[in-house]
């Protein structure tokens, strides 16, 4: 069955450190997201993207926050100065188009900043 | 999209249904509901959507009331690596480029031996 990738599934980062977050969508997908979850907190939406721009961003995705598709296959997450409240777990997630598609999770990528 | 109300926790026993409700009493004609699972912290995991009718996979049952203000998840016969917070959304179908799914606090199922 096909499936959201993400790598790295952990990584560690300096605070104030550059981190890129990578995915690979399902391949036939043409809606992509970021979600992230802050330990013992909700899934909590980021930024969603299609037809290589972004649709919709949350207040959290702020400036330092960035999407990029570099090719037709990855989809990544750049934090460009992390903070100690960037620590999460990172979800990429793609969706076909059509309508009542659903939407499909990888099996996310922690981040940890220290 | 309409907000959702479940139970914060339920026990199930292993072998035996699972039912976990769900309130969307404001739900509107052409919302879908969703119910995704999160096994400790892996990615939310598709399990089943409907519209109005009733709807049956491989993982569950989607029993949605007939006034479409709540719906029940049937997991037949629970095992313990069903023990997961279960997450019900109403969204409508995703035919636009804003289309995205809003998380609650979901349900902890335990599934106990």
């Amino acid at each position: 069955e096909p499936e959201v990738t993400q790598t790295p599934s952990h990584q560690v980062t300096q605070m104030g450190q550059e981190v890129i977050l990578r995915c690979v969508p399902i391949s036939n997908h043409l809606y992509f997201y970021w979600y992230r979850q802050i330990l013992g907190q909700k899934v909590e939406f980021l930024v969603s993207f299609y037809n290589n721009e972004i649709s919709e961003k949350s207040e959290i995705f702020d400036d330092q926050f960035s999407v990029e598709r570099p090719d037709g296959s990855n989809f990544t997450l750049k934090i460009r100065s992390t903070k100690l409240e960037d620590s999460a777990m990172y979800f990429c997630a793609s969706k076909p188009t059509g309508s009542g598609n659903t939407i499909y999770f990888g099996e996310g990528s922690w981040l940890t900043v220290v | 999209d309409a907000k959702t109300t479940q139970p914060t926790s339920m026990d199930c026993a292993e072998g035996r249904a699972a039912n976990l409700p769900c309130n969307h009493s404001t739900i509107s004609g052409n919302e879908y509901v969703y119910w995704y699972r999160q096994i400790h912290s892996q990615g939310p995991q598709y399990i089943i959507h409907g519209l109005k009718n009733n709807e049956t996979n491989e993982m569950a049952s989607l029993i949605i009331t007939e006034d479409r203000k709540s719906s029940t998840l049937i997991l037949p016969h629970a095992t313990l690596r069903d023990t997961a917070v279960y997450y019900c959304i109403v969204s409508f179908g995703g035919g636009g480029s804003n289309y995205k799914l809003t998380f609650g606090k979901g349900t902890l199922l335990t599934v106990n031996p």
